[in-house]
């Protein structure tokens, strides 16, 4: 079956680094994705990873390790405004995308 | 980036009336729509994939004929939840790709409140 593994919660201090890991069994694979989902919205895209390697934007950066089926997500100078669920998610051989469960983020000041 | 856009953004009905939720590429022309399912404190369930113009394929254990999804354009899909119970009450999200299926831009989602 496909899997994606994520911690469902971890806190991090305002300020400082945080990275979540995301683990992933598919069948195939055409990119991996994460979103960014404050609670009571719509997720937003942050990153596509589709080759291995790091991808910087801003504060935020993705990593990816296809031999590993590994990511992850890491963000710098946390700000109390990233308190959110974040969600890795992998296209699979059929453009399908298969979701994680999530992880939140709780950003203590 | 693209846009997609969702009506209503909520919506309270009594059970056993039928509600429709519908989806629209703002900027681009959607291909394939998809529509997830969303319970408090749990990830996107993915329903169903439409592609314009074609039935929508369902995921295991969800009901097409209590789940009516039509993609009659290339900017438009809706999702009739049919005859409404509490147990769908949730956060309703759709997303739209293009023939580059590698982002899908969401919507902002519809919560629906079932009495």
């Amino acid at each position: 079956g496909q899997n994606i593994d994520q911690p469902t919660e971890m806190t991090a201090t305002e300020g400082a680094i945080v990275q979540i890991n995301c683990t992933y069994q598919t069948s195939g694979f055409n990119g991996l994705f994460w979103y960014q989902q404050h609670a009571g919205e719509a997720p937003t895209f942050l990153s596509y990873n589709v080759l291995d390697g790091l991808e910087e934007k801003g504060r935020f950066s993705s990593f990816l390790s296809r031999s590993k089926g590994y990511s992850y997500l890491l963000l710098k100078e946390l700000q109390m405004k990233d308190s959110a669920s974040y969600l890795c998610a992998v296209l699979d051989s059929n453009y399908q995308l298969i979701w994680g469960a999530g992880t939140k983020l709780i950003i203590k000041p | 980036g693209a846009v997609v856009s969702q009506h209503p953004s909520w919506v309270i009905c009594k059970s056993g009336t039928s509600v429709k939720i519908e989806c629209r590429s703002l900027d681009f022309q959607a291909t394939t729509m998809f529509w997830y399912r969303q319970f408090p404190k749990q990830s996107l369930m993915l329903m169903a994939t439409s592609n314009e113009g074609s039935k929508a394929t369902y995921e295991q254990g969800v009901e097409k004929d209590k789940f009516l999804i039509n993609h009659a354009s290339l900017t438009l899909s809706t999702l009739t939840v049919t005859s409404a119970h509490p147990e769908d009450s949730s956060f309703y999200i759709c997303s739209g790709a293009s023939g580059d299926h590698n982002e899908q831009f969401f919507g902002p989602g519809t919560r629906l409140t079932v009495l």
